[in-house]
């Protein structure tokens, strides 16, 4: 089974509205990544976030990390129309061997 | 920087036919992933691999997949014989080590009727 879950599913928001997307995991990671797929670019790498890490800031976007609760969240702020497109979280395990992708958020941003 | 290739990027087959696909990654990178991406899911490991050795296969269908890499830069993934559940599409991705982002190539889609 896949490691990573994220939540919502879906979310549709007003362009300038903040977006914030939630990861859950279960075993003990090294980092965690987000990542975004739309159909123009394929995916792309957005930020990683070590576990030593609490908060990390890129841009845009702002991820957190709580390794006692196992669980990630990625917030978007004044989001755009061009923002559209699914996004995931994946976690590389402490001792590297194993990548894990979630489902997904599927998130629409409407002009 | 040249990101990373994939070819081909479609490719339609019967069941039970072989089908091969083709990876080249970002010069330098020592890891290089597989994934198999089905339609509204996220993209599923299908096998990594550190240089020219495999770290992580345990999600291969190993009775029909295989994969190399070898000299530990391009990698080819094959299935053979492809079933109708194959039909997804196939990602390559590499890294400069296991830690560090992923570069994801363009896809291969396949179907498989």
């Amino acid at each position: 089974s896949q490691q990573g879950e994220e939540d919502p599913q879906a979310l549709s928001i007003q362009e300038g509205e903040n977006a914030t997307m939630n990861c859950s995991y279960k075993t003990s990671i090294n980092n965690l990544q987000w990542y975004r797929q739309n159909s123009g670019r394929g995916l792309v790498h957005l930020i990683l976030i070590r576990s030593n890490e609490r908060e990390k800031h890129s841009g845009r976007l702002r991820v957190t990390l709580d390794t006692s609760k196992k669980s990630s969240s990625l917030l978007i702020t004044a989001s755009r129309a061009a923002d559209t497109a699914s996004y995931f979280c994946a976690t590389v395990s402490y001792n590297f061997n194993k990548f894990y992708f979630g489902s997904g958020t599927k998130l629409n941003v409407k002009p | 920087e040249a990101g990373v290739a994939q070819s081909p990027r479609y490719k339609i087959i019967e069941k039970r036919q072989s089908v091969a696909f083709w990876c080249n990654p970002i010069s330098g990178h020592a890891t290089l992933y597989w994934y198999q991406q089905i339609l509204g899911q996220g993209p599923k490991l299908l096998i990594q691999f550190q240089n020219n050795g495999v770290v992580d296969d345990s999600q291969l269908p190993k009775d029909r997949f295989s994969a190399e890499r070898l000299k530990g830069v391009d990698s080819t993934l094959k299935i053979q014989p492809a079933k109708l559940e194959d039909s997804a599409v196939y990602l390559c991705a590499s890294s400069l080590n296991r830690v560090y982002e992923q570069y994801f190539g363009p896809g291969t889609r396949l179907t498989v009727t």
